[in-house]
């Protein structure tokens, strides 16, 4: 059954501090992986991800992807009060109907103090 | 470039009424997907539609749920005879093309009473 975990579920820190959130997924038919910030409102697309070994960044955000080992990290250096959000990761797959589907994982919940 | 638009941001029925939450994509894209967030849970994936059709459905309960993409217009996504256990968050997503990434809209918050 194909399945995302990511870890840690929770995690508290200080301003700049360096956080690196997991996601692990076992899916057929693997299409591309994607990263999103939710704060308390809709998800903000973070990075998406296909190609294994190429780290894609943003600012003070990046994440890559291992299709080997069937993982991916997202890493936010010098961490604000601002980042505290639920990091989401979710999968698509390839074929059928359903590559259009995003399945979430659980999110993991970074909070960050002054 | 205005975001994915979604109204009403926040609806009240009572139990056995109707809800209809509608859902206007990013300007160029022609893709339409609906998600729920239960109370304490994650985003679960409803229903793909592009304009006039569904392409996935999987996620749609089998009762008294449905949705519309009109050839004008926005996309529909229609409760009847709504239950508490309805009560969530509906986020749509849109995309320029299939399988590319999705980006959300504010959601719409529906309460039952």
């Amino acid at each position: 059954e194909d399945k995302v975990v990511q870890s840690p579920l929770s995690l508290v820190v200080h301003e700049g501090d360096t956080v690196t959130l997991n996601c692990s997924y076992e899916v057929t038919n693997f299409r591309s992986l994607l990263w999103y910030k939710q704060e308390k409102k809709a998800p903000t697309f973070l990075f998406m991800l296909t190609s294994s070994g190429i780290e894609k960044k943003s600012g003070r955000l990046s994440s890559i992807l291992d299709k080997k080992e069937l993982f991916s990290i997202l890493n936010i250096t010098a961490t604000q009060t601002g980042d505290s959000a639920v990091y989401l990761c979710a999968y698509s797959r390839a074929g059928g109907t359903s590559y259009g589907k995003l399945t979430f994982g659980q999110g993991t919940i970074l909070t960050v103090h002054p | 470039n205005a975001g994915v638009m979604q109204n009403p941001r926040h609806l009240v029925r009572r139990r056995g009424q109707e809800a209809r939450l509608r859902c206007s994509p990013m300007k160029g894209h022609s893709h339409v997907y609906w998600y729920r967030q239960l109370p304490e849970e994650g985003l679960k994936f409803m229903v793909y539609l592009q304009k006039e059709n569904i392409i996935d459905e999987s996620g749609m309960p089998k009762e008294r749920f449905s949705a519309e993409f009109p050839k004008e217009g926005p996309s529909i996504l229609r409760i009847q005879q709504v239950v508490r256990g309805d009560s969530a968050a509906y986020f749509c997503a849109s995309s320029p093309l299939d399988a590319h990434e999705q980006y959300f809209g504010p959601g719409t918050r529906l309460t039952v009473t």
